[in-house]
């Protein structure tokens, strides 16, 4: 089983649509998480840490359900700059030293007019 | 304020020669990783250091690999001798500290090794 597996999509939805994606993980120890936006021939980029309270920022929100070892993103009100491909990250640690990151494939959205 | 530099941006060459990526990371932060991307494996990572010392390099393919860090503001990934399938896009990232941190991306060396 892989450490971190994502849905690839690609999800399309029209401007204004609310979307979710979903990333499971399989280490129940694992201790940081994050969702990273990588558009087309780019470097990733940090879209938002995910704690465990579940946390927004804008139009995005991250939970994290630790019980199902799952974490999610919710976007709402989608913009054509959305369109991206967004990968979670997971650290499967031992420590913030020690653990060991793992990047999902990530997930393709593309918003249309 | 400068980001994570990488150089080159683009590499061309023939299998057997010596490649050398280089990375500048964020003045400040203590950790580096080197990371590759192709699309049959997604983003992978190599190797990472903390206050120049590497910490886990079990992501590193082969012996063929090497990194160092000589000192808080450079970074190398070597590999010798290439070969076609390193063809990749390889990404130098940092961040304040350790894994639990954000982590910030260089643009990436685009790599092909014919």
């Amino acid at each position: 089983r892989k450490e971190v597996e994502q849905d690839p999509g690609p999800f399309n939805v029209p401007e204004g649509a609310t979307v979710a994606f979903n990333c499971t993980y399989s280490n129940s120890a694992s201790r940081s998480f994050f969702w990273y936006r990588q558009d087309c021939r780019k470097e990733p980029k940090l879209l938002m840490s995910v704690y465990s309270s579940g946390n927004e920022d804008g139009r995005f929100t991250a939970q994290l359900n630790r019980a199902s070892q799952y974490i999610s993103l919710l976007i709402r009100d989608s913009k054509l700059s959305d369109s991206a491909t967004y990968l979670c990250v997971v650290n499967k640690g031992r420590g913030s030293t020690l653990g060991r990151l793992y990047f999902g494939r990530g997930t393709q959205l593309t918003v249309w007019p | 304020d400068a980001g994570v530099i990488q150089s080159p941006r683009h590499e061309v060459t023939e299998m057997g020669q010596e490649v050398t990526l280089r990375c500048k990371p964020i003045s400040g932060h203590n950790s580096l990783f080197w990371y590759r991307q192709t699309m049959m494996r997604g983003l992978e990572l190599l190797i990472y250091f903390n206050n120049n010392v590497p910490i886990d390099d079990s992501g590193m393919p082969e012996d063929r690999f090497s990194a160092k860090m000589p000192n808080a503001s450079f970074s190398t990934l070597k590999i010798q001798p290439s070969e076609p399938r390193d063809s990749a896009v390889y990404f130098c990232a940092s961040s304040l500290w350790g894994l639990d941190q954000p982590q910030h991306f260089g643009d990436g060396t685009r790599l092909s090794i014919l």
